[in-house]
């Protein structure tokens, strides 16, 4: 069974850093890219950063661009994100989430299969 | 960037109703649209792909259409446990795969 576990989140001052965590298991993670989505609380979801299978290519939004670094240790089954310089509007509840690449009607289409369950970073003084 | 809207961002059903979410692309996008359902605090949960592949394991009620800037996701019958917020989500522009505003389905 595909399980991902965030961790790592928790009330932070502004300007402060946390470091969240996602466990991957049940699936051959080292074969998949991953993402980081967010939620601020009551709002829509937005994409936060991608790092493909063998960290070859990582691209964040702008939103967050030079602040976060996403990570990925495939030994350990395990995706990171180093959240530096938080602001208010980074408080939202942070979910990982596998990509999944598959051919549909002769094309490669992508979609976020299995997510995790979300961890909440708040950002307040 | 894409930009992705929502038509309606609410709307209210009873059970058995046809229900049928609008989402509209800046730009086309082919058929990389993929939709999404949420319940409250819970995470998002996939049942559509390339604009109208069902997800394994989702009813065949679900069902999605359209392609270029214009998609839909129609429910056929509503049921109690379809109340929840749908949201969809370009994959056009990878890896940057934006989301819509989400519509909320609620209970009449």
């Amino acid at each position: 069974e595909v399980q991902l576990v965030e961790s790592g989140g928790g009330l932070v001052k502004p300007g402060g850093s946390l470091r969240l965590s996602c466990a991957a298991s049940g699936f051959t993670f080292s074969s998949y890219s991953m993402n980081w989505v967010r939620q601020a609380p009551g709002k829509g979801l937005e994409w936060v950063s991608s790092i493909s299978s063998s960290s070859s290519y990582i691209y964040y939004a702008d939103s967050v661009k030079g602040r976060f670094t996403i990570s990925r240790d495939n030994a350990k089954n395990s995706l990171y994100l180093q959240m530096n310089s938080l602001r208010a509007e980074d408080t939202a509840v942070y979910y990982c989430a596998r990509v999944v690449a598959t051919m549909v009607r002769g094309v490669i289409n992508y979609y976020f299969d299995y997510w995790g369950q979300g961890t909440l970073v708040t950002v307040s003084s | 960037d894409i930009q992705l809207t929502q038509s309606p961002s609410f709307l209210s059903a009873s059970v058995g109703d046809r229900v049928t979410i609008t989402c509209r692309a800046s730009q086309g996008i082919s058929s990389y649209l993929a939709w999404y359902q949420q319940k409250p605090g819970k995470a998002p949960k996939l049942l559509i792909y390339a604009a109208s592949t069902l997800q394994s394991g989702v009813p065949s009620r679900f069902s999605g259409s359209g392609s270029g800037t214009e998609f839909t996701l129609t429910i056929s019958s509503l049921q109690p446990e379809d109340f929840a917020t749908y949201y969809c989500q370009q994959l056009n522009s990878y890896p940057r795969f934006t989301f819509g505003p989400g519509t909320k389905v609620d209970i009449k």
